[in-house]
């Protein structure tokens, strides 16, 4: 399979732990993307990248979520000290530049108890 | 105001209806849009572009308005299979990039 890839798909933590997770874009692709979804609501944009540079992150929630691409091919997504209010669904996606398509992988389901 | 505005619906339809939706957006400034199909539990996925001349695919039908600052997708001869959550995307300048930027979506339910 040569689409998105996103690891854990799942995710039970409790407040106050720190957790990471793991996106592998296309291959091809040298954007990558990070979004958060909660029930009833389209994905809202955390981040992103175009190779191994982080171009936007003004819109992640808190200083205490972080995100890396130190090769410019998989990316990780960490949180900090959970609250219940981070659980949600995290979702990476890929495009190649100058194409705006987002391929997205099948999200990482985090439930902070 | 929302950046990216779309009615949640749900819309109710029978089989073989035609069904429509818009989704307005904010910064006169944006560069692309599209509609992306969600299904229950699964990710977002690339349903069409939208282009100012207006494109088709099959059933659907996508026409963008720039000077009123929306899109509209239309769904002709509506299937089972169509029921979905339909996500707008506009891409919003924001600090010399142009951010993917989803509405809540709108729900479509399509009964026999």
């Amino acid at each position: 399979d040569t689409g998105v890839s996103q690891d854990p798909r799942h995710k039970i933590t409790k407040r106050g732990q720190n957790v990471t997770f793991r996106c592998d874009p296309i291959s091809e692709h040298n954007r990558l993307y990070w979004y958060r979804q909660t029930l009833g609501q389209g994905p809202e944009f955390l981040t992103y990248f175009q190779n191994e540079a982080q171009l936007e992150k003004s819109r992640l929630l808190s200083d205490r979520f972080s995100a890396e691409r130190p090769k410019g091919s998989f990316s990780t997504l960490e949180i900090q000290r959970t609250e219940q209010g981070d659980s949600a669904m995290y979702l990476c996606a890929s495009s190649q530049q100058g194409e705006e398509k987002l391929f997205f992988g099948s999200g990482t389901q985090l439930s902070v108890l | 105001r929302k950046e990216v505005e779309q009615d949640p619906g749900p819309f109710n339809v029978p089989e073989g209806a035609t069904v429509a939706f818009n989704c307005t957006y904010s910064n006169s400034a944006s560069q692309s849009f599209f509609w992306y199909r969600q299904d229950c539990r699964k990710e977002p996925k690339l349903l069409m572009s939208v282009y100012s001349s207006g494109n088709e695919d099959g059933r659907f039908t996508a026409q963008l308005n720039r000077a009123s600052q929306y899109i509209s997708l239309l769904i002709r001869d509506s299937k089972l299979s169509d029921s979905a959550t339909y996500l707008c995307v506009v891409s919003l300048a924001a600090g010399g990039s142009y951010i993917p930027t989803f509405g809540r979506g709108t729900s479509l339910i399509v009964h026999p």
